[in-house]
Protein backbone atom coordinates (compact mmCIF):
# COMPACT_ATOMS: atom_id res chain seq x y z
CA UNK A 1 0.00 0.00 0.00
CA UNK A 2 1.12 3.68 -1.03
CA UNK A 3 2.02 5.33 2.10
CA UNK A 4 1.84 8.97 0.56
CA UNK A 5 0.19 9.22 -2.67
CA UNK A 6 -0.44 12.25 -5.15
CA UNK A 7 -1.91 12.79 -8.24
CA UNK A 8 -1.03 13.74 -11.00
CA UNK A 9 2.48 12.50 -11.53
CA UNK A 10 2.88 14.57 -14.25
CA UNK A 11 1.33 17.92 -14.88
CA UNK A 12 1.69 20.12 -18.19
CA UNK A 13 0.25 23.25 -18.57
CA UNK A 14 -0.19 26.39 -19.81
CA UNK A 15 0.72 29.91 -18.01
CA UNK A 16 -2.47 31.65 -16.89
CA UNK A 17 -3.92 28.49 -16.05
CA UNK A 18 -5.41 26.73 -12.65
CA UNK A 19 -4.62 23.90 -11.24
CA UNK A 20 -4.61 21.48 -8.33
CA UNK A 21 -3.04 18.56 -7.02
CA UNK A 22 -3.56 16.23 -4.34
CA UNK A 23 -2.06 14.77 -1.84
CA UNK A 24 -3.54 11.61 0.57
CA UNK A 25 -1.68 9.48 3.39
CA UNK A 26 -2.52 6.66 4.90
CA UNK A 27 -0.34 6.48 7.93
CA UNK A 28 -2.62 8.05 10.09
CA UNK A 29 -0.17 10.69 10.40
CA UNK A 30 -1.37 14.07 11.74
CA UNK A 31 0.96 16.47 9.68
CA UNK A 32 1.05 16.96 6.47
CA UNK A 33 3.40 19.28 4.20
CA UNK A 34 4.16 20.70 0.72
CA UNK A 35 7.34 20.91 -0.67
CA UNK A 36 8.72 23.06 -4.12
CA UNK A 37 12.10 21.35 -5.38
CA UNK A 38 13.00 23.22 -7.68
CA UNK A 39 15.42 22.79 -11.23
CA UNK A 40 18.53 23.19 -8.86
CA UNK A 41 17.45 21.05 -6.77
CA UNK A 42 16.65 22.96 -3.69
CA UNK A 43 13.90 21.63 -2.00
CA UNK A 44 11.94 24.57 0.47
CA UNK A 45 8.61 23.88 2.50
CA UNK A 46 5.83 26.19 1.25
CA UNK A 47 3.25 24.50 3.97
CA UNK A 48 2.04 22.49 6.90
CA UNK A 49 -0.56 21.55 8.63
CA UNK A 50 -1.72 19.66 11.23
CA UNK A 51 -5.04 18.16 11.79
CA UNK A 52 -6.43 20.48 9.38
CA UNK A 53 -5.21 23.34 10.70
CA UNK A 54 -1.88 25.61 9.08
CA UNK A 55 0.80 26.07 10.92
CA UNK A 56 3.49 26.72 8.91
CA UNK A 57 2.97 29.45 5.71
CA UNK A 58 6.29 30.33 4.30
CA UNK A 59 6.46 32.70 1.60
CA UNK A 60 4.49 31.87 -1.21
CA UNK A 61 2.91 33.58 -3.63
CA UNK A 62 -0.74 33.55 -2.84
CA UNK A 63 -1.82 31.97 -5.94
CA UNK A 64 -1.02 29.32 -3.95
CA UNK A 65 -3.47 27.85 -1.75
CA UNK A 66 -3.62 24.63 0.37
CA UNK A 67 -6.44 23.07 1.48
CA UNK A 68 -6.74 20.01 3.55
CA UNK A 69 -10.69 18.44 3.93
CA UNK A 70 -9.17 15.95 6.27
CA UNK A 71 -6.10 15.36 8.11
CA UNK A 72 -5.49 12.55 5.40
CA UNK A 73 -5.79 15.02 2.43
CA UNK A 74 -3.65 17.96 1.74
CA UNK A 75 -4.53 19.41 -1.59
CA UNK A 76 -2.55 22.72 -3.08
CA UNK A 77 -4.30 24.56 -5.68
CA UNK A 78 -2.10 27.24 -8.13
CA UNK A 79 -4.22 29.83 -9.50
CA UNK A 80 -2.73 32.18 -12.63
CA UNK A 81 0.20 29.25 -13.44
CA UNK A 82 3.71 31.44 -13.85
CA UNK A 83 6.61 29.61 -16.05
CA UNK A 84 8.60 29.69 -12.55
CA UNK A 85 6.35 27.65 -10.98
CA UNK A 86 7.44 24.72 -12.82
CA UNK A 87 9.29 22.65 -10.57
CA UNK A 88 8.56 18.92 -8.76
CA UNK A 89 6.11 19.36 -6.05
CA UNK A 90 6.52 16.84 -2.85
CA UNK A 91 3.95 15.75 -0.11
CA UNK A 92 5.16 14.36 2.97
CA UNK A 93 3.67 13.64 6.02
CA UNK A 94 4.80 13.12 9.71
CA UNK A 95 3.06 11.74 12.66
CA UNK A 96 4.52 14.55 15.24
CA UNK A 97 3.06 18.56 14.92
CA UNK A 98 4.65 21.91 14.96
CA UNK A 99 7.87 22.62 13.60
CA UNK A 100 9.94 20.07 14.88
CA UNK A 101 9.27 17.14 13.54
CA UNK A 102 10.08 13.48 13.42
CA UNK A 103 10.66 11.48 9.96
CA UNK A 104 9.03 13.02 7.22
CA UNK A 105 7.24 10.51 4.09
CA UNK A 106 7.36 11.58 1.10
CA UNK A 107 5.02 11.24 -1.67
CA UNK A 108 6.13 10.43 -5.12
CA UNK A 109 6.17 13.78 -6.30
CA UNK A 110 4.49 15.79 -9.44
CA UNK A 111 6.35 16.95 -12.07
CA UNK A 112 4.63 20.45 -12.77
CA UNK A 113 5.84 21.97 -16.35
CA UNK A 114 4.55 25.52 -17.33
CA UNK A 115 4.85 26.30 -20.73
CA UNK B 1 25.86 33.07 5.79
CA UNK B 2 22.64 30.44 4.19
CA UNK B 3 20.95 28.77 7.17
CA UNK B 4 21.83 25.24 5.84
CA UNK B 5 24.97 24.67 3.61
CA UNK B 6 26.24 21.77 1.86
CA UNK B 7 29.22 20.90 -0.78
CA UNK B 8 26.65 20.35 -3.83
CA UNK B 9 29.75 17.92 -5.63
CA UNK B 10 29.56 15.41 -7.17
CA UNK B 11 31.94 13.59 -5.12
CA UNK B 12 33.13 10.83 -7.33
CA UNK B 13 34.30 7.57 -5.01
CA UNK B 14 35.52 4.52 -6.12
CA UNK B 15 33.70 1.24 -4.88
CA UNK B 16 34.65 0.29 -1.49
CA UNK B 17 36.43 3.19 -0.26
CA UNK B 18 34.91 5.65 2.94
CA UNK B 19 33.65 8.95 2.01
CA UNK B 20 32.49 11.38 4.06
CA UNK B 21 30.74 14.51 3.87
CA UNK B 22 29.74 17.57 6.20
CA UNK B 23 26.25 19.94 6.79
CA UNK B 24 27.18 23.57 7.99
CA UNK B 25 24.06 25.42 9.73
CA UNK B 26 24.07 28.50 11.02
CA UNK B 27 21.47 28.80 13.96
CA UNK B 28 22.98 28.11 17.20
CA UNK B 29 19.48 26.92 18.78
CA UNK B 30 18.74 24.32 16.14
CA UNK B 31 17.66 21.48 17.75
CA UNK B 32 16.82 18.34 15.35
CA UNK B 33 19.19 17.13 12.90
CA UNK B 34 18.51 14.46 10.00
CA UNK B 35 20.10 12.55 6.66
CA UNK B 36 18.01 12.01 3.56
CA UNK B 37 18.87 10.67 0.65
CA UNK B 38 17.21 11.51 -2.51
CA UNK B 39 17.87 9.13 -6.12
CA UNK B 40 17.61 10.70 -9.33
CA UNK B 41 13.82 11.73 -9.97
CA UNK B 42 12.71 10.12 -7.11
CA UNK B 43 11.63 11.62 -3.11
CA UNK B 44 13.80 12.13 -0.12
CA UNK B 45 13.36 9.22 2.07
CA UNK B 46 14.89 9.17 5.59
CA UNK B 47 18.28 7.61 5.83
CA UNK B 48 19.42 8.57 10.07
CA UNK B 49 18.28 11.15 12.15
CA UNK B 50 21.43 12.99 14.03
CA UNK B 51 21.80 12.03 18.04
CA UNK B 52 24.42 14.42 19.88
CA UNK B 53 26.37 11.03 20.68
CA UNK B 54 26.63 10.24 17.20
CA UNK B 55 25.23 7.09 15.78
CA UNK B 56 25.69 4.46 13.14
CA UNK B 57 23.81 2.22 11.13
CA UNK B 58 25.77 -0.42 9.60
CA UNK B 59 28.28 1.24 7.51
CA UNK B 60 26.97 4.81 7.71
CA UNK B 61 27.67 6.79 10.95
CA UNK B 62 26.49 9.87 11.22
CA UNK B 63 27.92 12.94 13.93
CA UNK B 64 26.95 16.01 15.61
CA UNK B 65 29.49 19.26 16.27
CA UNK B 66 27.39 21.64 17.69
CA UNK B 67 30.36 23.95 18.77
CA UNK B 68 30.89 23.79 15.07
CA UNK B 69 27.67 24.02 14.11
CA UNK B 70 27.88 20.99 11.35
CA UNK B 71 26.68 17.64 10.78
CA UNK B 72 28.75 14.52 9.17
CA UNK B 73 28.02 11.50 7.63
CA UNK B 74 30.39 8.83 6.60
CA UNK B 75 29.73 5.79 4.89
CA UNK B 76 32.25 2.85 5.02
CA UNK B 77 32.69 -0.09 2.27
CA UNK B 78 30.53 2.58 -0.38
CA UNK B 79 28.44 0.59 -2.67
CA UNK B 80 27.43 1.46 -6.57
CA UNK B 81 23.59 1.65 -5.00
CA UNK B 82 24.85 4.56 -2.85
CA UNK B 83 25.17 6.82 -5.72
CA UNK B 84 22.38 9.51 -4.50
CA UNK B 85 22.19 12.92 -2.83
CA UNK B 86 22.90 13.19 0.31
CA UNK B 87 20.24 16.05 1.76
CA UNK B 88 20.71 17.21 5.26
CA UNK B 89 18.06 18.55 7.33
CA UNK B 90 17.78 21.13 10.22
CA UNK B 91 14.99 21.40 12.22
CA UNK B 92 14.48 24.27 15.12
CA UNK B 93 15.52 27.79 15.11
CA UNK B 94 15.92 28.73 11.77
CA UNK B 95 13.08 31.47 10.35
CA UNK B 96 11.78 28.17 8.36
CA UNK B 97 12.18 26.06 11.55
CA UNK B 98 12.70 23.34 9.23
CA UNK B 99 15.47 23.38 6.09
CA UNK B 100 16.92 21.08 3.93
CA UNK B 101 20.61 21.48 2.87
CA UNK B 102 20.59 21.41 -1.17
CA UNK B 103 22.25 18.32 -0.94
CA UNK B 104 25.41 16.59 -1.61
CA UNK B 105 25.43 14.47 -5.27
CA UNK B 106 27.88 11.48 -4.51
CA UNK B 107 29.02 8.90 -7.06
CA UNK B 108 29.97 5.75 -6.41
CA UNK B 109 32.46 4.11 -9.05
CA UNK B 110 32.70 0.50 -9.69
Amino acid sequence: DTAVSQTPKYLVTQMGNDKSIKCEQNLGHDTMYWYKQDSKKFLKIMFSYNNKELIINETVPNRFSPKSPDKAHLNLHINSLELGDSAVYFCASSPTSGMYTDTQYFGPGTRLTVL
Amino acid sequence: RKEVEQDPGPFNVPEGATVAFNCTYSNSASQSFFWYRQDCRKEPKLLMSVYSSGNEDGRFTAQLNRASQYISLLIRDSKLSDSATYLCVVIGGGADGLTFGKGTHLIIQP
